[in-house]
């Protein structure tokens, strides 16, 4: 069975920093791309960021760039969300998520973990 | 990329049709374009990629259609355990954006 399991969300000051884990389990980790989606309370879903399977490509919207780093470490299983300088619009939960690619078929979102809440306030 | 939906809620009765829409303000190459449902509470669950390919464990009442600009998503005989909220996403173009959701709820 798959299982993604984000961690680290909590209640920060704006301007603050965190660090966001989601370990997987149960796939090749290393064969997906890997994705951050955010959902601000009460509203709707919104892409943050995603990385190749290697590593080598990362991708952001732009309203986080500069402040969010995204990296992942495939001998662990584990993907990381790096947060700075953190505002009060990044309030949210934070999803991690997949995507399979094959060829030039493409599957997003096709396993997701349950969520772990990131707060900006003073 | 922004894609816009139609209608923002959906009232509707068990047993009826749904009819979502989904429109992109570019050409979505690929069709990359996928439908997600969420219920309270609960992550998004994949329900169609590549604009009509249902996803793993997905009952086949649940179709998608279109090219281009223009997507749709079919809900047949609607069950209890449809009503929710559906958001279209596109996934092939940088950054990957999500429409504003429909909330399907019950009549």
């Amino acid at each position: 069975e798959v299982q993604l399991v984000e961690s680290g969300g909590a209640l920060v000051q704006p301007g603050g920093s965190l660090r966001l884990s989601c370990a997987a389990s149960g796939l090749t980790f290393s064969a997906y791309w890997m994705n951050w989606v955010r959902q601000a309370p009460g509203k709707g879903l919104e892409w943050v960021a995603n990385i190749k399977q290697d590593g080598s490509e990362e991708y952001y919207v732009d309203s986080v760039k500069g402040r969010f780093t995204i990296s992942r470490d495939n001998g662990k299983n584990v993907l990381y969300l790096q947060m700075n300088n953190l505002r009060v619009e990044d309030t949210a939960v934070y999803y991690c998520a997949t995507t399979t690619i094959f060829g030039l078929t493409m599957i997003p979102g096709e396993h997701w973990g349950q969520g772990t809440l990131v707060t900006v306030s003073s | 990329i922004v894609v816009t939906q139609s209608p923002g809620t959906l009232s509707l009765s068990p047993g009826e049709r749904a009819t979502l829409s989904c429109r992109a303000s570019q050409s979505l190459s690929g069709s990359y374009l996928a439908w997600f449902q969420q219920k309270p509470g609960q992550a998004p669950r994949l329900l169609i990629y590549g604009a009509s390919r249902r996803a793993t464990g997905i009952p086949d009442r649940f179709s998608g259609n279109g090219s281009g600009t223009d997507f749709t998503l079919t809900i047949n005989r609607l069950e209890p355990e449809d009503f929710a909220v559906y958001y279209c996403h596109q996934y092939g173009n940088s950054p990957l954006t999500f429409g504003q959701g429909t909330r399907l709820d019950i009549k």
